[in-house]
């Protein structure tokens, strides 16, 4: 089956802390990883594509990564604007049919 | 300016109405879907539709129903069927090449609460 799973589900960074969040997927084909951010009673904002393993874009403070089991939403001395829900999605092949992970709720102190 | 709208914002429903979601894209995107999301769980599909007049439910459709009369709009119906109803819906809409995966675009959401 299909599966995505997002670790951790919650973390909170002092201002400058550099840290790291998890997607790890298991899909019969990959067409896609999609990562997004979410604010609280907003939609999801479309962040990166990554479509195979060692496909690496960086984004302002962000950087996806991508092996054959999983991907890294890497942050480099994070913000407090940077505090939000990120979403790591997968397309698998022969679908137009998305699955999302539960999402890691990232809060960034001052 | 390209991108989703999504209207009403905030949505009452009383017990045994329907409602109805609108959503409108003007990025020329051929799937446009429909999610539910309810707190600490992922985005849940409950239809797509890769062209109009073709729609396709997804896994947790009953309850609700779409149409895709027009390549813009892709109307969610809330009816009285779907027992807990009370979320926040997504819609969405990508591309649908071949080959490589499609992002999907996001609307702003429609939060539907049942008194």
């Amino acid at each position: 089956e299909d599966q995505v799973t997002q670790s951790p589900e919650a973390l909170r960074l002092q201002e400058g802390e550099s840290s790291s969040l998890n997607c790890s997927y298991t899909v019969s084909g990959l067409r896609g990883l999609f990562w997004y951010r979410q604010d609280p009673g907003k939609g999801p904002e479309f962040l990166f594509t990554l479509y195979s393993a060692g496909e690496e874009k960086e984004k302002e403070r962000l950087k996806a990564t991508l092996t054959k089991k999983e991907s890294f939403l890497h942050i480099t001395a994070p913000k407090p604007e940077d505090s939000a829900t990120y979403l790591c999605a997968v397309q698998a092949s022969g679908t137009y049919k998305y699955i999302f992970g539960t999402g890691t709720r990232l809060k960034v102190l001052a | 300016d390209g991108g989703i709208t999504q209207s009403p914002k905030y949505l009452f429903r009383k017990e045994g109405q329907n409602v109805t979601l609108s959503c409108e894209q003007n990025l020329n995107h051929d799937a446009m879907y429909w999610y539910r999301q309810d707190p600490g769980q992922g985005l849940r599909l409950i239809y797509y539709s890769q062209i109009v007049n073709d729609f396709q439910k997804g896994d947790i459709a009953e309850g609700y129903s779409v149409s895709r009369e027009k390549k813009e709009s892709f109307p969610l119906t809330v009816t009285s069927a779907q027992k807990n109803p009370t979320a926040f819906y997504l819609c969405a809409s990508s591309t649908t090449g071949v080959g490589s995966g499609n992002e999907q675009f996001f609307g702003p959401g429609t939060r539907l609460t049942v008194l």
